[in-house]
């Protein structure tokens, strides 16, 4: 039973380059974060989408970063013309259905370091 | 602005010792509690969550919950090398976004 899946693993991309990152849910879980961590500092939330549909994008930056979770297919979290401070590990998480009195703990994706020069 | 603090460390102590962890969060509505180990390069894993005021134990590891002071602390009995890391608190306040803190690092000493 594979857990979550991202990739790529690594990422190197040139100043305004496009950035594009996978995550695949744990089996059962139709539920879809996506965290950023910059060096020695804790996980931002950026987004959370279940399939078709985005919940909460209130940490995504206002430009150039977007997410999706199509039908068919991993969530993609993309970021154009990238800049020299979107250097940092994204990580995707999943988790069951939250409900009214309780959210589930996440499992994390082994992340995808995106290295901007 | 909802919060999560933590002090940042690092904490030290010798192997066999209690490692006491602690945390604190600014959102009073908050209901779910969770405490994450993530090593150095690696992504966070989960290692325990509470709901309820008091503690919860698993294994050498016990959670405590106070949420009238919005404090909850992991304790870490008979630390090992091993269990040098970063820990991660996080709190989610019923909607579907969970916050993180900076996180505490531990160090276990041999």
């Amino acid at each position: 039973n594979a857990g979550v899946m991202q990739n790529p693993r690594h990422l190197v991309r040139r100043r305004g380059q496009e950035a594009r990152l996978r995550c695949s849910p744990m089996k059962g879980h139709s539920h879809v974060y996506w965290y950023r961590q910059l060096p020695e500092e804790g996980l931002k939330f950026m987004v959370y989408l279940q399939k078709e549909n985005i919940i909460d994008e209130s940490g995504m930056p206002k430009e150039r970063f977007s997410a999706e979770f199509p039908k068919e297919g991993p969530s993609i979290l993309r970021i154009q013309q990238v800049v020299r401070g979107d250097s940092a590990a994204y990580f995707c998480a999943s988790s069951p259905r939250p409900t009214e009195r309780a959210n589930y703990g996440y499992t994390f994706g082994s992340g995808t370091r995106l290295t901007v020069v | 602005q909802k919060e999560v603090e933590q002090n940042s460390g690092p904490l030290s102590v010798p192997e066999g010792a209690i490692a006491s962890l602690n945390c604190t969060y600014s959102d009073r509505g908050s209901q779910s509690f969770f405490w994450y180990r993530q090593y150095s390069g690696k992504s966070p894993e989960l290692i325990m969550s509470i709901y309820s005021n008091g503690d919860k134990e698993d294994g050498r590891f016990t959670a405590q919950l106070n949420k009238a002071s919005q404090y909850v602390s992991l304790l870490i009995r008979d630390s090992q090398p091993s269990d040098s890391a970063t820990y991660l608190c996080a709190v989610n306040a019923g909607g579907f976004k969970t916050i993180f803190g900076a996180g505490t690092r531990l160090f276990v000493k041999a």
